[in-house]
């Protein structure tokens, strides 16, 4: 069965630090893959996605993730955060199949961040 | 403007009452979800739904039920069989035509059971 795991429970950082959070999963197959941001009383929300082609890909408000198929891992990335970047953040994953599989998300972590 | 919304925001209720929260899509999607989210335990699907009148179990489905006799709406039932119900419940949708699915959320529900 698949599964996704985000190492990091709760990160608490300065602005302007750089931040990076870990996902892996736990699939041998095509693999879709998905970052959910949740800010304090909002929806959850997608920050990027991957589902082919450039392993590095850009989403919203600066954020950025990194596909490596030999480590299993799609970790999120951003060179600068900002206050506003406190949030809950998702790793998904669901198989290549179409629409068949369920989304399986990791347990999130939380990020703090401090002026 | 297109969107999903769950009713009510918060909700209380008494041991052994059933409680139904509702969710709504207007995106004319296909498939819909409901999640359960609990501190450190991320999100858990409770049930899900590819098309109308049809509806599969998630990895969490004991103690709950659901319909889905309109493709807009997708209500979630917390019967007195769930021993833990307080928790924070998400609907999401997803659209059959979206072969990556991915989901689309509601702003949830939070029950409490007292």
């Amino acid at each position: 069965a698949q599964s996704v795991s985000q190492h990091n429970h709760h990160v608490i950082l300065s602005e302007a630090a750089s931040l990076e959070l870990g996902c892996n999963y736990s699939y041998g197959g095509t693999v879709n893959l998905f970052w959910y941001v949740q800010y304090p009383g909002q929806h959850l929300q997608l920050l990027l996605k991957y589902f082919s082609g450039d392993p590095l890909v850009k989403g919203i408000k600066g954020f950025e993730a990194e596909f490596i198929k030999s480590k299993f891992s799609f970790n999120l990335r951003k060179p600068s955060v900002q206050w506003s970047d406190t949030a809950e953040y998702f790793c998904a994953v669901t198989s290549g199949s179409y629409n068949t599989d369920k989304l399986i998300f990791g347990t999130g972590t939380r990020l703090q961040v401090f002026p | 403007d297109g969107g999903i919304t769950q009713s009510p925001k918060y909700l209380f209720r008494k041991e052994g009452q059933n409680v139904t929260l509702s969710c709504e899509q207007n995106l004319n999607h296909d498939a819909m979800y409901w999640y359960r989210q609990d501190p450190g335990q991320g999100l858990r699907l409770i049930y899900y739904s590819q098309i109308v009148n049809d509806f599969q179990k998630g990895d969490i489905a004991e103690g709950y039920s659901v319909s889905r006799e309109k493709k807009e709406s997708f209500p979630l039932t917390v019967t007195s069989a769930q021993k833990n119900p307080t928790a924070f419940y998400l609907c999401a949708s997803s659209s059959d035509r979206d072969r990556y699915n991915e989901q689309f959320f509601g702003p949830g529900t939070r029950l409490t059971v007292l």
